[in-house]
């Protein structure tokens, strides 16, 4: 089974920061998820990306398929950003395959 | 506006006692899961739907059952058989490999 690790577990931050939230698994995927949990409970997808790199607004998702490895970049980061980022990878096509991490704890002060 | 309602958003049991939990999409998606999510660890698979009238179990999938009568529709029962049912639990779909998920329902024990 994957092992996802993600880093840090926590992380405060000013606003305006660069920030930078790792992922790293263990097996060889089909695909990688980036997922935003608000206080409330509720998650949002915000990437699904098998290779190279997407942006959205003023965020950024990277992967490095031959290093297992995956990075999710906030420029001129916001109080609004502030929850948890969870990131979750894909084994193969079959409808069960994710494994989630633990997720980072995002907290950007004003 | 199309999306997942879970309800309700807080569920109290009592020993004993089985509960359900609500989980409702008019996405038209084919593929529904159930979550739970506990204090420092990755969403863990209980129950994955592909489509209408079938239904897979994940990796928790002890002192839970479901069920799948309509497209739209999948709930959760949690069992007196689950011995520790306190946790957050999350409903999602997903479609091209895009996830989406509800709001969640926090579930107590009295």
């Amino acid at each position: 089974k994957n092992e996802v690790e993600q880093s840090p577990q926590n992380l405060t931050a000013q606003e305006g920061e660069f920030i930078t939230i790792n992922c790293s698994y263990s097996v060889g995927i089909s695909a990688l998820h980036w997922l935003q949990q608000h206080p409330g409970g509720g998650i949002v997808s915000l990437f699904m990306l098998s290779s190279g790199k997407k942006k959205h607004g003023r965020l950024i998702a990277t992967i490095n398929i031959q290093e297992k490895h995956s990075s999710l970049h906030i420029t001129a980061s916001h109080p609004r950003d502030s929850a948890v980022y969870i990131c979750a990878v894909q084994v193969g096509g079959g409808a069960d395959g994710l494994t989630f991490g633990k997720g980072t704890h995002l907290i950007i002060q004003p | 506006d199309g999306g997942i309602t879970q309800s309700p958003k807080y569920l109290f049991r009592k020993e004993g006692q089985n509960v359900t939990l609500s989980c409702e999409q008019n996405l038209n998606h084919d593929a529904m899961y159930w979550y739970r999510q506990d204090p420092g660890q990755g969403l863990r698979l209980i129950y994955y739907s592909q489509i209408v009238n079938d239904f897979q179990k994940g990796d928790i999938a002890e002192g839970y059952s479901v069920s799948r009568e309509k497209k739209e529709s999948f709930p959760l029962t949690v069992t007196s058989a689950q011995k520790n049912p306190t946790a957050f639990y999350l409903c999602a779909s997903r479609r091209n490999e895009k996830l989406f998920f509800g709001s969640g329902t926090q579930l107590s024990v009295l």
